[in-house]
């Protein structure tokens, strides 16, 4: 098992420019989330995940949009990036009521 | 109020002390409760899950009391690779995903 896969590690962006952060997981896990980590702030919950078909927000949804067309997927599109989009970001998966498993993070900087 | 309440810390130990991390929770409904070890750049990883009775796993002891609404991680015997940030986290009302604390940043020196 792979786990939870992001790419890229690293990614920098000039404001006003899109992209997609991809995350993978091979577990069969029915819960996706996004989470960004800001330095102070701790994990903030962006959008998660329920199921293919079935997304909703987190604490701090604006700028981003999410799709989970099939279970394993769970793609982060920044429609125009921001200098406030600047973080360190974790895409995660869980089983139902159990613990979470994280990727590795996608370093993001907007110039 | 935040969700899930930590002290940041940081919190220096000699090898070889125990030391103890508390945390508190704001909603009553929350049923899932973990510790999460974060070293720096890194993702979060499960330390261990919190149960009602409280669990020891080697030198870490968690506990929970529900009526205080609070959570307990103390470590014994603090070896150097204990150095990071401890995550206090628990599930989200609707249970499909979590609340994370701010995190509490341990040192352990020679």
């Amino acid at each position: 098992n792979a786990g939870v896969t992001q790419t890229p590690k690293f990614q920098v962006l000039k404001t006003g420019q899109s992209m997609t952060l991809q995350c993978a997981q091979d577990m069969n896990h029915e819960y996706m989330s996004w989470y960004r980590q800001d330095p102070g702030m701790g994990l903030r919950l962006i959008h998660y995940s329920v199921g293919a078909g079935i997304t909703d927000q987190g604490e701090v949804p604006n700028g981003y949009n999410v799709s989970r067309s099939t279970t394993e997927d769970f793609p982060l599109r920044l429609l125009s990036a921001a200098p406030s989009q600047t973080s360190v970001y974790f895409c995660a998966s869980m089983a139902s009521g159990r613990e979470q498993y994280f990727g590795p993070g996608t370093r993001l900087t907007v110039t | 109020r935040k969700e899930v309440e930590q002290d940041p810390g940081p919190f220096n130990v000699p090898e070889g002390a125990t030391v103890a991390f508390n945390c508190t929770y704001s909603n009553s409904a929350s049923q899932s409760f973990f510790w999460y070890r974060q070293d720096c750049r890194k993702e979060p990883k499960l330390l261990m899950s919190v149960y009602s009775s409280g669990n020891e796993d080697g030198r870490f002891t968690a506990q929970l009391n529900r009526a205080s609404q609070y959570i307990s991680l103390l470590i014994r015997d603090s070896k150097l690779s204990d150095s990071a940030t401890y995550l206090c986290v628990v599930n989200m009302p609707s249970g499909y995903a979590l609340n994370f604390g701010k995190g509490t940043s341990l040192l352990v020196t020679p």
